[in-house]
């Protein structure tokens, strides 16, 4: 099926530890972004692209670090989780923008 | 800078009747303006968009918006709700001039429609 498709859903780690969230999409969107969502704050960015080997901060960069050496694949790291980052992500893709974004089915991370 | 405001966290309605979610956003350049639905342990769908044109845009579900720019705002609104319109609703801002077209978010209103 055509989308975005995030890997895992689900994920529990340990403070300190690092991890990446996977997200690919076969729509060859050039935009790409991380969205975190908690409760009461909406979607706040953590980066973007904007094309493959184009990358930017967005307003919550800190702690996380992204890659875009393909059009279809937008990996997110955690270099060392804090239990700041528990939360849900989702991966967003859109084809510059002016379409809306497609969102991938999100990954529920929680660090103990 | 963009920013959005969901004047409401939170919509109680009852089934049939009709609704509005507010939306106002700060922006000092053209904008394009979104409404996303979040269903239950779900990813967003995009509801609606406005992009230039016509100030009332369809989406679908059976909802519409209409863009006032005089008082810089994007209501959502639909004429009779169903049960199975309970979910979150994202209001959404792009900055049309600064070329990068990354939407900022609201905080979301959660629309409960009860029987």
């Amino acid at each position: 099926n055509a989308g975005v498709t995030q890997t895992p859903k689900f994920q529990v780690l340990k403070t300190g530890q690092s991890m990446t969230l996977q997200c690919a999409q076969d729509m060859n969107h050039e935009y790409m972004s991380w969205y975190r969502q908690d409760p009461g704050m909406g979607l706040r960015l953590i980066h973007y692209s904007v094309g493959a080997g184009i990358t930017d901060q967005g307003e919550v960069p800190n702690g996380y670090n992204v890659s875009r050496s393909t059009t279809e694949d937008f990996p997110l790291r955690l270099l060392s989780a804090a239990p700041s980052q528990t939360s849900v992500y989702f991966c967003a893709s859109s084809q510059r923008g002016t379409m809306g974004y497609t969102f991938g089915s999100g990954t529920r991370l929680t660090v103990v | 800078a963009q920013s959005v405001t969901q004047l409401d966290s939170q919509v109680p309605v009852f089934e049939e009747a009709p609704v509005e979610l507010r939306c106002n956003y700060s922006s000092s350049v053209s904008v394009y303006l979104f409404w996303y639905v979040q269903y239950p342990n779900q990813g967003l769908q995009l509801l609606l968009k406005y992009l230039s044109g016509s100030t009332l845009v369809k989406g679908i579900n059976g909802f519409e918006a209409e863009f006032n720019k005089s008082q810089t705002s994007f209501h959502l609104r639909k004429p009779s709700v169903h049960i199975s319109d309970t979910a979150e609703y994202f209001c959404a801002v792009s900055d049309v001039t600064g070329g990068s077209y990354i939407p900022t978010f609201g905080r979301g209103t959660s629309l409960i429609v009860h029987p």
